[in-house]
């Protein structure tokens, strides 16, 4: 059973074009984390929420959390070719020492 | 940049063969992470340790063992390894409170 489950699996947009992505879970997070992975590299972290509700900007990306800490969405707007990759979020409990990881959203964007 | 380096980034083996994987972090953070990434599976836990000879479980450790001897170094063992350990390995530290992950740059392993 996964317990991030992150959707769509696979988003091919052109360039401009706006998007949003989801991360749910059944699952009451502390916090939870966003990343984005490029082909053959490590993810490297775009953005921590921790509060219910939190939103989260990151120049042309904006994250939210849900007011029940369960879920989470990534949005992106005016989307670039550069934007392409695996995005990743994941969810962690306090002390828990470790995260859990859903399968992620693969995005292209198309110039 | 979290300091993360891993050794070899690239390895073929044959099966049966024990191969041993390693993460060197810089930054003496406690708590260090091997994963393996496959498609369709994202990131899946092997083993994690929260400091010097402290290690645990994570979802798919079967096969698998870890050992850490001192805080900069976390090594992943493949006793014997199979054609389904065939993947992507990343080592990771976490800083914060929240166990943001910062990874390494992976390695690639084959099992012929």
């Amino acid at each position: 059973t996964q317990l991030l489950e992150q959707s769509p699996q696979f988003l091919s947009i052109q360039e401009g074009e706006n998007l949003t992505v989801y991360c749910n879970s059944s699952s009451v997070f502390s916090s939870l984390q966003w990343y984005r992975q490029e082909p053959g590299e490590g993810p490297v972290l775009l953005v921590t929420v921790v509060t219910g509700g939190e939103v989260k900007k990151l120049k042309r990306l904006t994250f939210q959390f849900g007011d029940a800490r369960k879920d989470s969405s990534l949005h992106i707007t005016a989307a670039q070719p550069g934007d392409t990759g695996l995005y990743l979020c994941a969810g962690a409990y306090t002390n828990a020492g470790k995260s859990t990881f859903g399968d992620g959203t693969t995005l292209t964007v198309k110039p | 940049d979290a300091g993360i380096t891993q050794s070899p980034r690239h390895k073929v083996t044959e099966t049966g063969t024990p191969v041993t994987l390693r993460c060197h972090q810089t930054e003496n953070h406690r708590y260090m992470y091997w994963y393996r990434q496959d498609p369709g599976h994202g990131l899946r836990l092997i083993h994690y340790s929260y400091g010097v000879k402290d290690t645990d479980k994570g979802e798919v450790s079967d096969g698998y063992s870890v050992s850490r001897s001192k805080t900069e170094d976390f090594l992943l063992t493949l006793e014997s390894a199979t054609s389904s350990q065939t993947s992507v390995y990343f080592c990771a530290i976490s800083r914060g409170a929240a166990y943001e992950q910062y990874f390494g740059p992976g390695t690639r392993l084959t099992v012929t």
